[in-house]
């Protein structure tokens, strides 16, 4: 696997539930992101990894957990969601100074 | 903080015309301004950046235009083709000293080329 990988894909889960997404990258980046992508709404910065610490929270609420055991993993744990979190979940790394963010494939998820 | 308007929020074309999407951003201190094409069901795509220390670059078809006095920063296609439909996403961002960048982005512009 090349780039930005993330897993599952799609994701259904109930309110009660908790479940884990998973980012990996294997360009050597040094910083981690997660974004949120809604229908009609932009891509929102959740959660910011750089040499995995963790540099920003954006008022994310409590029952999105990011953790970040190295700097090649991202994880983002969920438990408790509403429906209104149904979303695209979208993981995107960078080089130290680069700029560029690229972006993985994301994860569809859906709370029922 | 940081704020960015993106219009228009759908864009139709016919194939071989120019395209123009528009940003307007908030924080005169950003200095990173990247565009991403998001094709439909797939991860967006860095096409072309510009930061803050020059005023145009190109890219084959691609041109993105940035003017700091008045916070706003423009992406040029010519020659549309139908493969450039997609949504465009414009963002701006500060790069910290700590090696990242905190992107924020515009709502999207949805571009369709007809052939």
């Amino acid at each position: 696997e090349t780039g930005v990988t993330q897993t599952p894909r799609h994701l259904v889960m109930g309110m009660t539930n908790k479940k884990s997404l998973k980012c990996e990258q294997h360009l050597g980046h040094n910083a981690m992101y997660w974004y949120k992508q809604s229908a009609k709404k932009p891509l929102e910065l959740m959660f910011v990894y750089s040499l995995e610490e963790r540099v920003e929270n954006n008022s994310v609420p409590s029952r999105f957990s990011p953790e970040c055991p190295n700097s090649s993993h991202l994880f983002l744990h969920l438990h408790t969601l509403q429906p209104e979190d149904s979303a695209l979940y979208l993981c995107a790394s960078s080089q130290f100074q680069g700029g560029e963010q690229y972006f993985g494939p994301g994860t569809r998820l859906t709370v029922t | 903080g940081e704020n960015v308007e993106q219009h228009p929020s759908t864009l139709s074309v016919q194939e071989g015309d120019s395209a123009v999407i528009k940003c307007t951003y908030s924080d005169s201190a950003s200095n990173y301004f990247p565009w991403y094409k998001q094709e439909l069901g797939k991860r967006p795509q860095l096409i072309i950046d510009i930061r803050s220390n020059v005023g145009e670059k190109k890219d084959q078809r691609i041109a993105v235009t940035l003017n700091k006095t008045a916070k706003h920063f423009s992406l040029h296609i010519t020659e549309t083709q139908p493969e450039d439909s997609a949504v465009y996403f414009c963002a701006a961002s500060m790069e910290f000293s700590g090696g990242y960048n905190k992107l924020i982005f515009g709502a999207g512009t949805r571009l369709a080329v007809h052939p």
